[in-house]
């Protein structure tokens, strides 16, 4: 069975860092697109950042460029994402999704359950 | 950065009646990366059509995405209790990958 864990959520205040991870199982990570999506409370879905299969390209969304950076180890089968400068509009909850086969035309197929991220004082 | 309007923001219909989402892009999508997504209280995002039109594993064939270039649809044929939901569209042709702002399905 193909899931996603993520982890790393918690309480940071604004300008600090928080790394999340997501521990992919029951699927041959490596050779995968994977995302992250946010979720605001009460908002709607927002799109962070993406990883392409073997080549590792990465995407982000303009509102964390410069701040966030997604990176995959594909001998602990584990994406991350390394948040710095956090700031008060950062909070949501977090998605791990993965995509497809070194391809994102598929879609986001497979979801975690998220992991919380609240920036305050 | 592509922005995805949808319409209506909330749609209320009985059981059985057919539901018809749009999203509308700020420009073309290419090679239909347009993707559908629906999210119910409490829960994930589960992905529901990939490609504009291709329903993902496990999908009710009542669901069915069409269109290309800049308008695209979702319709649920025959709506059932359990599809009360927010729908969510996202492209991922062009980074950023970005998302409409939903539509809420309300079931009366």
């Amino acid at each position: 069975e193909v899931q996603l864990l993520e982890s790393g959520g918690g309480l940071v205040q604004p300008g600090g860092s928080l790394r999340l991870s997501c521990a992919a199982s029951g699927f041959t990570f490596s050779n995968y697109a994977m995302s992250w999506v946010r979720q605001a409370p009460g908002k709607g879905l927002e799109w962070v950042s993406s990883i392409s299969g073997s080549v590792g390209s990465t995407f982000y969304a303009d509102s964390v460029k410069g701040r966030f950076t997604i990176s995959r180890d594909s001998y602990k089968d584990t994406l991350y994402l390394q948040m710095n400068s956090l700031r008060d509009d950062d909070t949501a909850v977090y998605y791990c999704a993965k995509g497809g086969l070194d391809s994102f035309y598929y879609g986001m197929d497979v979801w975690g359950q998220g992991t919380t991220v609240t920036v305050s004082s | 950065e592509i922005v995805l309007t949808q319409s209506p923001g909330t749609l209320s219909l009985s059981p059985g009646e057919r539901a018809t989402l749009s999203c509308r892009a700020s420009q073309s999508i290419s090679s239909s990366y347009l993707a559908w997504y629906q999210q119910k209280p409490g829960q994930a995002p589960r992905l529901l059509i990939y490609g504009a039109s291709s329903r993902a594993t496990g999908i009710p064939d009542r669901f069915s995405g069409s269109g290309s270039g800049t308008d695209f649809t979702l319709t649920i044929s025959r709506l059932e209790p359990e599809d009360l939901a927010v729908y969510y569209c996202q492209q991922y042709g062009n980074s950023p990958f970005t998302f409409g702002p939903g539509t809420k399905v309300h079931i009366k």
